[in-house]
């Protein structure tokens, strides 16, 4: 067990547009999850952690009114990048904690997004 | 802050050699020590984490908090361990469940 899926899998939009990216959890409840973001051949960033019913903390030079993030129920996180522009183009990868397991710290990683902003 | 250093962008074996990815990271508390794997085309997953101190697919790492290091090691790499290979920290504190990354290494194992 422990799968989480991201949907959509990728997204090209126009610049100005926003997309709205979802992160599930499928066979387990997660109340916290991450979302990373990966250029070519680099690192994962984190960008921010998302905690169900609560708001979401964002990490140093993260736009919070660029990248909303809601965390509605123990299975879904979303990510909305508001007004996209070419520079978001990324890819976007989502991590799940399975609840009471918090000390574990074994994060379970999505597929990831590929988003393209033309 | 903590930080994660991966300094081969590149690693290219032959088949049956070892290998030894490195990894160094800085942080002046107790941290946790997780290396993560990507094969082609696949997602991130769990390797192995220092705390349980277990080999899988014939990896193994030891933290050695001396040298601030954890690096993966394998007696003999096989061709599918050809993958990327991410070191990652969890530190304590306000930074408690949050992963710090290393740049990742490319390893090729040539046949």
């Amino acid at each position: 067990g422990a799968v989480v899926s991201q949907h959509p899998s990728w997204v090209i939009c126009k610049s100005g547009t926003s997309v709205k990216i979802e992160c599930r959890s499928l066979d387990f409840q997660a109340t916290t999850m991450f979302w990373y973001r990966q250029f070519p051949k680099q690192s994962l960033m984190l960008m921010a952690t998302s905690n169900e019913g609560s708001k979401a903390t964002y990490e140093q030079g993260v736009e919070k009114d660029k990248f909303l993030i809601n965390h509605a129920s123990l299975t879904l996180s979303t990510l909305t990048v508001t007004s996209a522009h070419p520079e978001d183009s990324s890819f976007y990868i989502c991590s799940a904690r399975k609840s009471g397991l918090e000390r574990d710290n074994e994060q379970f990683f999505g597929p990831g997004t590929r988003l393209t902003v033309l | 802050a903590q930080r994660v250093t991966q300094p081969e962008k590149l690693l290219s074996v032959f088949k049956g050699a070892p290998v030894e990815l490195k990894c160094n990271y800085s942080y002046s508390g107790s941290p946790e020590l997780f290396w993560y794997v990507q094969y082609s085309r696949q997602r991130l997953q769990l390797l192995l984490r220092h705390i349980s101190r277990e080999s899988i697919k014939g990896f193994t790492a030891d933290l050695n908090k001396g040298e601030t290091s954890f690096h993966l090691k394998k007696p003999f790499a096989q061709e599918e361990d050809s993958a990327m290979y991410y070191c990652a920290l969890n530190a304590g504190g306000t930074s408690y469940g949050k992963l710090t990354f290393g740049q990742g290494t490319i390893l090729t194992v040539h046949p």
